[in-house]
């Protein structure tokens, strides 16, 4: 069974607003991934954060991790439609387990 | 530099045909990894190679589906006698260390192979 689930399933906002995905797992983890998919593209790594981190920054993105709701969110600051795609959390314990996604849609 | 690259992009077949998916990761990268995304699910772990170690066969689905790594390089994902429950598309990431006990390592996805069984 998957591990890792995001919600909302699908979201959609107009470009530059922020965009809010959450991911909640259920057993322990060394670090969970964040994931971007294009349609017809291969995954793409945004962003890892570790057990033992709270949060982290990267240029737009921002990961926070709460271990003890074994939940992350993965922010998405001043949104462009070129940010559109499907978002995947990855847990990583002993396996690597995928969410099924949240889809984003940002109009312009 | 050169990712990971898969073959064929795309692969219609009939129920009960064998069919064979190829995955060449980055050059250097010890691990190497099988996925299934059916339609509307999550990633779900097929099989992972580490090196000359034996793989984690432990996400195959059932006894059609077999994998090997030849050299520690190329790797061949086989499933014999298709079903339709088979149809999706089949991804293969490799990374550089490959030990998610160690705080993890990226994955390098490639684009996938897009299977559809008649």
């Amino acid at each position: 069974s998957q591990q890792g689930e995001e919600d909302p399933q699908a979201l959609s906002i107009q470009e530059g607003e922020n965009a809010t995905m959450n991911c909640s797992y259920k057993t322990s983890i060394n670090n969970l991934q964040w994931y971007r998919q294009n349609s017809g593209r291969g995954l793409v790594h945004l962003i890892l954060i570790r057990s033992n981190e709270r949060e982290k920054h990267s240029g737009r993105l921002r990961v926070t991790l709460d271990t003890s709701k074994k939940s992350s969110s993965l922010l998405i600051t001043a949104s462009r439609a070129a940010d559109t795609a499907s978002y995947f959390c990855a847990t990583v314990g002993n396996q690597f387990y995928f969410g099924t996604g949240t889809s984003l849609t940002v109009i312009p | 530099g050169a990712g990971v690259s898969q073959s064929p992009s795309n692969k219609v077949t009939e129920k009960g045909k064998d069919v064979e998916l190829r995955c060449d990761p980055i050059s250097g990268h010890t691990a190497l990894y099988w996925y299934r995304q059916s339609l509307g699910q999550g990633l779900e772990f097929l099989i992972y190679f580490q090196g000359n170690s034996a793989p984690d066969k432990s996400g195959l689905p059932s006894d059609r589906f077999s994998a090997e790594r030849t050299g520690g390089s190329v790797s061949t994902l086989t499933i014999q006698r298709t079903q339709q429950e088979d149809s999706a598309v089949y991804l293969c990431a490799s990374s550089l260390l490959g030990d998610p006990g160690l705080g993890g390592e990226t994955q390098y996805f490639g684009p996938g192979t897009r299977l559809l069984v008649l």
